[in-house]
């Protein structure tokens, strides 16, 4: 049973610059596994931010990017704002059936 | 902007059955998703279908009770939930498929299993 594993919270400051990880129990995090990256802010739905790596959605602005990083998938978010505050969780497809998500960053900007 | 718009879920007791809908406001979409979050905990993938409609896949934990589908039309997609038991009790949400991912996701409907 893959374990995917996240920081648990983090802290950044207004303009600051963050990078949230997302590892595998089963082993290096590569494009195989297909990486994306879900914003939920509080009381609302997901967004969905990245996908497969470091692709970005019509709607994610351009100060988040996604990346591989030391074995991990990355999501760095560059220049946060107060808005940014949220749970950001990890996503990784180890088959089309075995789809795991990670237990969440909860991200605050202070 | 596409919408996807679950139906209203509901409280049922422990062994019950609900089926939850989700109307997409646009075109069909290819492969779509089932998705859960229990309150003040993750998420929790639950179910693929393909555009097939025949194509299938589940989560461990819901196989064998749960079972996803999709109107002729593909703009509905359903979650029959049966056996159901007090760790299903979630906020369940639908969503499109975009290469591996999530595209578009619906505002979620809130599932209560209790007796």
């Amino acid at each position: 049973q893959a374990v995917v594993t996240q920081e648990p919270s983090l802290t950044v400051s207004p303009g600051g610059t963050v990078t949230l990880t997302c590892g595998s129990s089963l082993g290096p995090v590569t494009s195989g596994l297909h990486p994306s990256w879900i914003q939920q802010r509080p009381g609302q739905a997901p967004t969905t931010l990245i996908y497969d790596t470091d692709n970005k959605l019509s709607w994610t602005p351009g100060r988040f990017s996604g990346s591989l990083l030391g074995g991990k998938a990355a999501l760095t978010l560059s220049g946060a704002q107060a808005g940014d505050e949220a749970v950001y969780y990890c996503l990784l497809s180890y088959s089309v059936d075995r789809r795991v998500f990670g237990g969440g960053t909860r991200l605050t900007v202070l | 902007q596409v919408q996807l718009v679950e139906s209203r879920g509901g409280v049922v007791q422990p062994q019950g059955s609900l089926r939850l809908s989700c109307t997409a406001s646009a075109f069909a979409f290819s492969n779509m998703h089932w998705v859960r979050q229990a309150p003040g905990k993750g998420l929790e993938w639950l179910a693929i279908i393909g555009s097939d409609r025949t194509t299938k896949f589940y989560a461990d934990s819901v196989k064998g009770r749960f079972t996803i589908s999709r109107d002729s039309s593909d703009n509905t997609l359903f979650l029959q939930m049966n056996s159901l038991r007090l760790e299903d009790t979630a906020v369940y949400y639908c969503a499109t498929d975009k290469e591996w991912a999530f595209e578009y996701w619906g505002q979620g409907t809130l599932v209560t299993v209790s007796s």
